[in-house]
């Protein structure tokens, strides 16, 4: 069965720190896979996606995440974290070909501190 | 962007009545909207995909009796819990969908079941 796996379910960065969030994720056919940023009160905001191509995306707010198929990895990077970036961030696999159900991971806390 | 709105942000109910979610589109028409439940901690869980103009399709374990889902304009999608219980508190999200592998989501309800 699919599955989306965060190891890490909270993660405290110093500001101007460099940060990455772990993502691995279990899918029989070429994954379409997503990471989404949720802050209090706000709606999940998508920050980027891998469909296919190349393996480095980048995102909104000066996100990247790099696809590692032989690793089943999605890991997001930030090289230089701001306080605003303090939020709960999901990794999500797109669960068929219509690409139009989403499985989550259970998804990370990040802190960051001054 | 494409907004999605929920309404209301939080509710508070009795056990054993029924409570209704809105969820909006308000700058785009979403034939197919998705309703998720999320735990504390937990990742979002896919309750069941709402098209327009015709019944909702729900995952399995979902009671359809229980969470009942009308899309029934293509700006608008409901999500009523019927004989609420306290086991039904949980966050409640919606996402609207925009293209084949993207969603924007509302910023979720809060329902608590006393």
């Amino acid at each position: 069965a699919q599955s989306v796996t965060q190891p890490d379910i909270h993660i405290t960065v110093s500001e101007g720190a460099s940060l990455e969030l772990r993502c691995n994720y279990s899918y029989g056919a070429t994954p379409y896979l997503f990471w989404y940023v949720q802050s209090p009160g706000q709606g999940l905001q998508l920050l980027l996606k891998y469909f296919s191509g190349d393996t480095l995306v980048q995102g909104i707010k000066g996100f990247e995440a790099e696809f590692k198929r032989s690793q089943s990895s999605f890991n997001l990077r930030k090289p230089s974290v701001h306080w605003s970036d303090a939020a709960e961030y999901f990794c999500a696999v797109a669960l068929n070909q219509a690409g139009t159900a989403l499985i989550f991971g259970k998804g990370t806390t990040l802190s960051v501190s001054s | 962007g494409a907004v999605v709105s929920q309404h209301p942000s939080r509710v508070i109910c009795k056990s054993g009545t029924s409570v209704k979610i809105e969820c909006r589109s308000l700058d785009f028409q979403a034939t197919t909207m998705f309703w998720y439940r999320q735990f504390p901690k937990k990742s979002l869980m896919l309750m069941a995909t709402s098209n327009e103009g015709s019944k909702a399709t729900y995952e399995q374990g979902v009671e359809k009796d229980k969470f009942l889902i009308n899309h029934a304009s293509l700006t608008l999608s409901t999500l009523t819990v019927t004989s609420a219980h306290p086991e039904d508190s949980s966050f409640y999200i919606c996402s609207a969908k925009v293209a084949t592998y993207e969603q924007y989501f509302g910023p979720g309800t809060r329902l608590t079941v006393t």
